[in-house]
This record gives structure tokens, C-alpha cells and sequence, in this order.
């Protein structure tokens, strides 16, 4: 079966990096893209960038361009996400969510997400 | 991009209809047909009910449907059940792969 396994929470303070992995396993890593949403408390989710494991491309969502970065291992199946001048604003649930062959549908499988708090 | 605009709350008895609404802009939601559904439960990912605005994953009850007129989308649960109290997200592709969700309804089943 599909799963998507990340990393445990993360505390750090601001102007920090934190780096989340997502370990897939039950498919073909390389066959499908993986995403990252957030989602602050009492929030909706919000889309953060995409990540095509075969080539490593990747994109952002405009308001993250230039602070974050998705990449990959291949070897071990597993996606990053590095979020970097963390502040305040970015507390939030981190998730990894793969996309269907061809991006349809999307978001099909997520990971458990990746508590982040951001505080001095 | 703006998110989508949710009603904040939506109730209603077991056995009953109710419908969320979604609107966009004719950049997202009234310019392409993936619109796609999202059930919460709190502490839980989101879960994928709908997408392509009217598609269920296999696994999704035909309890839920969804449709979609110029740039709102709208998600029906019919004949409710108490584990459909949860919350709601919508999400549109906006183009050049980007996405935009919307703030979530919490549906409360009475």
C-alpha cells in the first residue's frame, strides 16, 4: 500500500532552516510527483511547490520562491523540503503529498505531516 | 493567489443533504476543470473525496458528489453520517502547475 512516512516535529528559532523528509514506499517513487502543502492551526492548506523525483525539477509557489527547496534521494525514496529564514508565520503542519500519474488527480496520498514551531 | 472562499460552517442532520460551496476566479476554478475535495479530521491529513469536480477516488462513498457552475464549485454530501463531521477544503489547479485551496468549512452533522 501506499504510504508516505515524514519526519518528526521540528522546533527552531527565527531566521533558522529546518529540512523535512517524506519516505515513500508501496509505488514507484520515480513515477510520481511529489508536493508540499502547510497548513497553519485553524487554517486551510496552503501549496507550497512541486517535485518531479525522476528529473529533480521542481517549482514554487510565488510566495516561497527563493526561500524554499525541494529535492530528492532516489536511492532511499525519500523527498525534502528545506524552508529557510524561518519566522513566526511559518509554524505550521508540514505535509508531502503525491500526485497521480500525470498530476491526476492530485494530492491522492499524503504523508502524516511535520509539526514546525518557529519560536525565539 | 487569493484562496478560495468557503463558507466558515455548514450542519445538519444524519440522512440529510447539505452542499459546500467554492468560489474562485476565472484563473482557478472557472478556468479549468480540476477542482478537487478534501475531508479533515482533526490531528489527520486532509483525504482526497473528490477531483476533476466531479470524480470519487475508488473507496469514496457515492454519498459524495461534486459540480461546479462558471467559478464556483460545490460539494453535496447526501444521506449524512455522523463521520462525516469534518472539515472541507477545496482546491483548484490555478495554471503552470500551481494550486490555490480554499479556507475550509467545518461541517457539523447534528
Amino acid at each position: 500500500q501506499v504510504q508516505l512516512v515524514q519526519s518528526g516535529a521540528e522546533v527552531k528559532t527565527p531566521g533558522a532552516s529546518v529540512k523535512v523528509s517524506c519516505k515513500a514506499s508501496g509505488y514507484t517513487f520515480n513515477s510520481h510527483d511529489i508536493n508540499w502543502v502547510r497548513q497553519a492551526t485553524g487554517q486551510g492548506p496552503e501549496w507550497m511547490g512541486w517535485m518531479k523525483p525522476d528529473n529533480g525539477d521542481s517549482g514554487y509557489a510565488q510566495k516561497f520562491q527563493g526561500r524554499v527547496t525541494l529535492t530528492r534521494n532516489t536511492s532511499i525514496s525519500t523527498a525534502y523540503m528545506e524552508l529557510s529564514s524561518l519566522r513566526s508565520e511559518d509554524t505550521a503542519v508540514y505535509y508531502c503529498a503525491r500526485m497521480g500519474l500525470g498530476g491526476d488527480p492530485p494530492f491522492d496520498y499524503w504523508g502524516q505531516g511535520t509539526p514546525v514551531t518557529v519560536s525565539s | 493567489q487569493s484562496a478560495l472562499t468557503q463558507p466558515r460552517s455548514v450542519s445538519g442532520s444524519p440522512g440529510q443533504s447539505v452542499t459546500i460551496s467554492c468560489t474562485g476566479t476565472s484563473s482557478d476554478v472557472g478556468g479549468y476543470n480540476y477542482v478537487s475535495w478534501y475531508q479533515q479530521h482533526p490531528g489527520k491529513a486532509p483525504k482526497l473525496i473528490i477531483y476533476d469536480v466531479t470524480k470519487r477516488p475508488s473507496g469514496v462513498p457515492d454519498r459524495f458528489s461534486g459540480s461546479k457552475s462558471g467559478n464556483t464549485a460545490s460539494l453535496t454530501i447526501s444521506g449524512l453520517q455522523a463521520e462525516d463531521d469534518a472539515n472541507y477544503y477545496c482546491c483548484s489547479f490555478a495554471g503552470r502547475y500551481t494550486f490555490v485551496f480554499g479556507g475550509g468549512t467545518t461541517l457539523t452533522v447534528l
